[in-house]
Parts: structure tokens; sequence; C-alpha cells
């Protein structure tokens, strides 16, 4: 199975600073179709997991364009360029490469300074 | 306006069983692959099943940590998906959320999900 290794675990972040997350996976998620199929996911308390970016850049609709995402192989990043209060909650990266199963990291806790 | 509404959590004992319904509207459940994902109290996310869309393979996908215990369905008259869940234990306990599948993309929508908590 992938391993998916998120850093940090915790990010207190203050409001309009920038914030980034990490996330590694333990083989390249490149596919034979050369598409690469790593997503982020937002969890606000007490709320379902939501989308915000698939094929490691590409973002949902209605999300917001202070999120982005990059990175290639096995090395990929979100960046959320002014930090808002809404954005509080935990952070999840997937990939759904090489599957079953799908695998998620272990979630980064983004909070306000 | 797609919507994916979980139901029938409960409180059960260790092996026993719960079905687990979550109802689709706005779309066409069968025409799309659908999975279920579980979050214990605390924790993150484990995805548990897939089913492929039925214009598809209709492949049908486990968790090693449920494989022989849980069984994923749908009913394309109720635009429903299922999950059987039988010999439940206590490490089953979580919160389940049925998730959609748009063509090779994961979960672009999820429901909002339903207790299933294992306990004597």
């Amino acid at each position: 199975d992938v391993v998916m290794t998120q850093s940090p675990l915790s990010l207190p972040v203050t409001l309009g600073q920038p914030a980034s997350i990490s996330c590694r996976s333990s083989q390249s998620l490149i596919y034979s179709d050369g598409n690469t199929f790593l997503s982020w996911f937002q969890q606000r308390p007490g709320q379902s997991p939501r989308r915000l970016i698939y094929k490691v850049s590409n973002r949902d609709s209605g999300v917001p364009d202070r999120f982005s995402g990059s990175g290639s192989g096995t090395d990929f990043t979100l960046k959320i360029s002014r930090v808002e209060a809404e954005d509080v909650g935990v952070y999840y990266c997937m990939q759904g490469t090489h599957w079953p199963p799908i695998t998620f990291g272990q979630g980064t806790r983004l909070e306000i300074k | 306006e797609v919507q994916l509404v979980e139901s029938g959590g409960d409180l059960v004992q260790p092996g026993g069983s719960l079905r687990l319904s979550c109802a689709a509207s706005g779309f066409t459940l069968s025409h799309y692959s659908m999975n279920w994902v579980r979050q214990a109290p605390g924790k993150g996310l484990e995805w548990v099943s897939y089913i492929g869309a039925s214009s598809g393979s209709g492949a049908i996908y486990y968790a090693d940590s449920v494989k022989g215990r849980f069984t994923i369905s749908r009913d394309t008259a109720k635009n429903s998906l299922f999950l059987q869940m039988n010999s439940l234990r206590a490490e089953d306990t979580a919160v389940y959320y049925c998730a959609r599948d748009w063509p090779d993309t994961h979960f672009d929508y999820w429901g909002q999900g339903t207790l299933v908590t294992v306990s004597s």
C-alpha cells in the first residue's frame, strides 16, 4: 500500500499570512497514462470532508483561488496564500493512483495563532 | 444539486450487523462509481469500499480491514448505495461517509456521515 506522509501535523498560522502543507508518498504517483491522482481535502470542525484540489493542481468548483496545489512524483504541497478564519480545520492529502486501497495522509490541523 | 444522505448508523454489540444507506439526489447514482469512507472518533480518514459504475466494469473493492465482513451494493430504483456490515468489531466504530467519484477522480461529493458505534 502507498503510505502518505504529511507535515507538519499541526500548523498555527496568523490571519492573512501564508500556509503550506507538505505531502509525500512512498512511491511515485504518476499513473501509466501520465496523470497524477493526488487530491487535497479540507475538513472544517464538525463537517464532512470537502475536496479542494484534484490531480495535483486542479481546484474544485467554488474553491477560493488562495488555495493552490503543486508537486510531482512523490512530493506535493498545498498552499494557502492568505489564511482566513474559515480555513481552520484539518487538511488531508489522498492518492488514487495505486489502488485499491485509496490512501490518505494523517491530516494536518490548521489553527489560527 | 448533488446531495448524498447517509442513514442507518446505530449502537450495536460486537459481532452484530448493521446496514447503512446513502440516498443520492441530483444525479443518477448507478452512472457513477461510489465509495464508503470512515473516520474513527478523533482520527483520520480511511477508505472502506468502492463500487464501479454500472456502465463500466462494476468492480467492487474492499479495504483489507473489512474484507469478508462488509458488502457494498446499490439499488438503481431507489438511487441508493448500501453497506452491509457483519461481524462488527469495536474498531469499526466510526462516522461512515458515502462519497462519489467523478470519472477518473475520487470523492468529489460527500454525504454528512452516519455514526456507527460498536460496543457492549
